[in-house]
C-alpha cells in the first residue's frame, strides 16, 4: 500500500534561515508527487509537483528514488512562508480520477 | 483560484441529525472528491465521482453517502451525524485521471457535531 510520511509535525525556523520539510513515500513504481500548502484557514493550494521541476515562491523539491524522498527546500525562509505543508502521492482510481494519499502535514513557523 | 464553492462554510449540529454538504464547481471538470481533514491524519478520501451518477468509495466512507446528478454539483450526506464526524471537509476537482494531474480544492466546510 502506498504511504506518505512527514516525520515533523512542527518545524520552527528563523527568518532568513534555510528550510527543509521532509517527505518520504512508499510506492511500487515510478511516483508522481505533489506539495500542497495551506495558509491559515484557507484552501489547500498546489505548491509544487515533481513532474514540472519548477520553483514556486523560492521552494524546490527533488525526487530521490534511492531514498524514496521528496523533501521541500527553501534557502531563506520568509515570514509569509508560515503555513501547513502537505506532501501527497496520487494513485489512479477504478473508473478514473486519482486519489491523493496525504502525509500528516508539517506546520512551518517562521520566527522573526 | 479554481471555481469551487462549498456550502455551508460552517455548521454546528447535533448527534443523529442528517447533514448535507454541497460542492459546486464552475470548471466543468469530470472528477470530484470529498476529503476530511483531521489533526494527525492529514486529508483522507471519503468518496469520489468520475462522472454524473458515477461515484465510488474512498478509504473512510462509512457513515457517508454522496450523489452527483449534475456535472457541477457533488453532495456529501451524513445520514445520522456522529461526534466522530466532526471535521473539516474539503471538496476537490480534477480534469483528467492521469496520475500527474493535481487536484484543486475548495475552501472547506467546518462541521461540528455536538
Amino acid at each position: 500500500a502506498q504511504r506518505v510520511t512527514q516525520p515533523e509535525k512542527l518545524l520552527s525556523v528563523f527568518k532568513g534561515a534555510p528550510v527543509e520539510l521532509k517527505c518520504n513515500y512508499s510506492y511500487s513504481g515510478s511516483p508522481e508527487l505533489f506539495w500542497y500548502v495551506q495558509y491559515s484557514r484557507q484552501r489547500l493550494q498546489l505548491l509544487l509537483r515533481h513532474i514540472s521541476r519548477e520553483s514556486i515562491k523560492g521552494f524546490t523539491a527533488d525526487l530521490n528514488k534511492g531514498e524514496t524522498s521528496f523533501h521541500l527546500k527553501k534557502p531563506f525562509a520568509q515570514e509569509e512562508d508560515s503555513a501547513m505543508y502537505y506532501c501527497a502521492l496520487p494513485h489512479i482510481l477504478t473508473g478514473g480520477g486519482n486519489k491523493l494519499t496525504f502525509g500528516t502535514g508539517t506546520q512551518l513557523k517562521v520566527e522573526l | 483560484d479554481a471555481g469551487i464553492t462549498q456550502s455551508p462554510r460552517h455548521k454546528v449540529t447535533e448527534t443523529g441529525t442528517p447533514v448535507t454538504l454541497r460542492c459546486h464547481q464552475t470548471e466543468n471538470h469530470r472528477y470530484m472528491y470529498w476529503y476530511r481533514q483531521d489533526p494527525g491524519h492529514g486529508l483522507r478520501l471519503i468518496h469520489y465521482s468520475y462522472g454524473v451518477k458515477d461515484t465510488d468509495k474512498g478509504e473512510v466512507s462509512d457513515g457517508y453517502s454522496v450523489s452527483r446528478s449534475k456535472t457541477e454539483d457533488f453532495l456529501l450526506t451524513l445520514e445520522s451525524a456522529t461526534s466522530s464526524q466532526t471535521s473539516v471537509y474539503f471538496c476537490a476537482i480534477s480534469d483528467r485521471g492521469q496520475g500527474n494531474q493535481p487536484q484543486h480544492f475548495g475552501d472547506g466546510t467546518r462541521l461540528s457535531i455536538l
